[in-house]
């Protein structure tokens, strides 16, 4: 069964700091992987999606890395916002294959991140 | 309707009472999921659909059931709640058949059971 841990838990960083979020996985045989952001009380927003075959994706202050091979992903954020407080969540959908969850995902538990001004 | 809706918001309900959160996407996409999410655990699957007429249990089934009549509404039935099955819960959807099989979640239903 495929594990997906996050570290840290939880960070608390100053406005305007880089951050270095951290991701891995157990089974390399992933499909894609997505990084999430939920706000406290509300639905998973999704911020990144990479694909097996890439190795980045990037949006604004956001690049989100895979290492398939070392089951790992980083999501790195650029001059960190108070906006930007909210738990990040990391999740991996397994290879397809037929007669199985095609699109399942499975989530690491998340790391709480709040940038204070 | 945009992208995927859950109904109601928030419940508390009794514990023996059944219970069927409703979910509803507009985007045609062919796979539909519940998830619970609790606290120190995550997001756990509870049961899938692949397309219509099609389900399946995923990691926490036990207590629940689902049907998929259409394409558009995947609807989770507690036979008979009980209190650990006090949760936030979400649907999702996603398009396996797309290269991205990117995944979309809806805004929840927080249920309490007592």
């Amino acid at each position: 069964k495929q594990e997906v841990t996050q570290i840290p838990a939880a960070l608390s960083v100053p406005e305007g700091e880089n951050l270095v979020l951290n991701c891995s996985f157990t089974d390399s045989a992933i499909y894609n992987l997505q990084w999430f952001r939920q706000d406290p009380g509300k639905g998973l927003t999704s911020l990144l999606l990479i694909q097996s075959s890439q190795r980045e994706q990037t949006s604004g202050r956001l690049n989100a890395s895979l290492d398939k091979s070392s089951g790992r992903s980083t999501l790195y954020i650029a001059a960190s916002q108070p906006g930007d407080s909210a738990t990040y969540l990391c999740a991996v959908s397994p290879f397809q294959d037929r007669g199985s969850t095609l699109g399942r995902l499975y989530f690491g538990r998340g790391t709480q991140l709040t940038v204070w001004p | 309707i945009a992208g995927i809706t859950q109904a109601p918001t928030s419940q508390i309900l009794a514990a023996g009472r059944r219970m069927t959160l409703r979910c509803t996407q507009d985007m045609r996409h062919n796979a539909m999921y519940w998830y619970r999410q609790d606290l120190g655990l995550g997001l756990r699957l509870i049961h899938y659909s692949n397309t219509a007429g099609t389900t399946g249990k995923g990691e926490v089934p036990d207590g629940y059931s689902v049907s998929r009549a259409n394409t558009d509404d995947f609807p989770l039935t507690l036979a008979s709640a009980v209190p650990s099955q006090t949760s936030v819960y979400f649907c999702a959807s996603s398009d396996p058949g797309r290269a991205l099989n990117e995944q979309f979640f809806g805004p929840g239903t927080r249920l309490t059971v007592l």
